[in-house]
C-alpha cells in the first residue's frame, strides 16, 4: 500500500505570507498526486491534480510541484478564504486504493 | 450543474446495516469511476471504496472488506453503499466523489455528506 506523508500537520501563517506543503509517498507514483482544500463542515474541493495542473476556477496563487516520491503544494500569497486544511492524494495505484495523507491545517497567526 | 447529493446516513446501533445512496445529475454518470470517501469526526479523509463505470470491478479499504458493498445505477445514475456489521469506527461523514480520468484521477466533484453514527 501507498503511504502518504504530508508535513507539517499544521502552521500559522498570516495574509500575505508564502505558504509551503510538502507530500512524501512511500513508494514512486509519478504526478499522481491530487491536492485538495477543505473548510470546516464542507466537501473538499479539487485544487491541484497530476502534480502541477490547476483545476478550472482555482486561483492562479495555489501551485503544485514534484514527481516521484516529493511534492509541494504552494500558495504564493496567503488570502483570508485560504485557512484550511489541505490533503494530498495519491491516484497511482492499481489496483485503485486513493490514498490520503494525514492533512495540513493552515491557521491564521 | 453538475451535482452528487448523499443520502441515507442516520444512527445505526453496532452491528446494524445502512445504505447510503448518492444521486448524480448534469453529467453522463455511466462515464465515470465513482467512490466512496469517509471522514471521522475531527479527523482526515479516508477512502472507502472504488466502482468501475460499468459497476465492476470494485474495491475496498481493507478495514471494510467483507461488510460494506459499492453498487451502481447507471439507469438512475445512482451510486450505493450498503454498510453491514456497523461499528462504532465506521461513524463518519461519508462523501461520493466523482473519479475524472480527464484530471488524472482525481476527485473532482464531490456531495455534501451523509453523517452515519454508530452507536448502542
Amino acid at each position: 500500500d501507498i503511504q502518504l506523508t504530508q508535513s507539517p500537520s499544521s502552521l500559522s501563517a498570516s495574509v500575505g505570507d508564502r505558504v509551503t506543503i510538502t507530500c512524501r509517498a512511500s513508494q514512486t507514483i509519478s504526478s499522481y498526486l491530487n491536492w485538495y482544500q477543505q473548510k470546516p463542515g464542507k466537501a473538499p474541493k479539487l485544487l491541484i491534480y497530476a502534480a502541477s495542473s490547476l483545476q478550472s476556477g482555482v486561483p492562479s496563487r495555489f501551485s503544485g510541484s514534484g514527481s516521484g516520491t516529493d511534492f509541494t503544494l504552494t500558495i504564493s500569497s496567503l488570502q483570508p478564504e485560504d485557512f484550511a486544511t489541505y490533503y494530498c492524494q495519491q491516484s497511482y495505484s492499481a489496483p485503485p486504493e486513493r490514498t490520503f495523507g494525514q492533512g495540513t491545517k493552515v491557521e491564521i497567526k | 450543474e453538475v451535482q452528487l447529493v448523499e443520502s441515507g446516513g442516520g444512527l445505526a446501533q453496532p452491528g446494524g446495516s445502512l445504505r447510503l445512496s448518492c444521486a448524480a445529475s448534469g453529467f453522463t454518470f455511466s462515464s465515470y469511476e465513482m467512490n466512496w470517501v469517509r471522514q471521522a469526526p475531527g479527523k482526515g479523509l479516508e477512502w472507502v471504496s472504488y466502482s468501475y463505470s460499468s459497476g465492476s470491478p470494485k474495491y475496498y479499504v481493507d478495514s471494510v472488506k467483507g461488510r460494506f458493498t459499492i453498487s451502481r445505477d447507471n439507469a438512475k445514475n445512482s451510486l450505493y453503499l450498503q454498510m453491514n456489521s456497523l461499528r462504532a469506527e465506521d461513524t463518519a461523514v461519508y462523501y461520493c466523489a466523482r473519479e475524472n480520468l480527464s484530471t488524472g484521477d482525481a476527485f473532482d466533484i464531490w456531495g455534501e455528506g451523509t453523517m452515519v453514527t454508530v452507536s448502542s
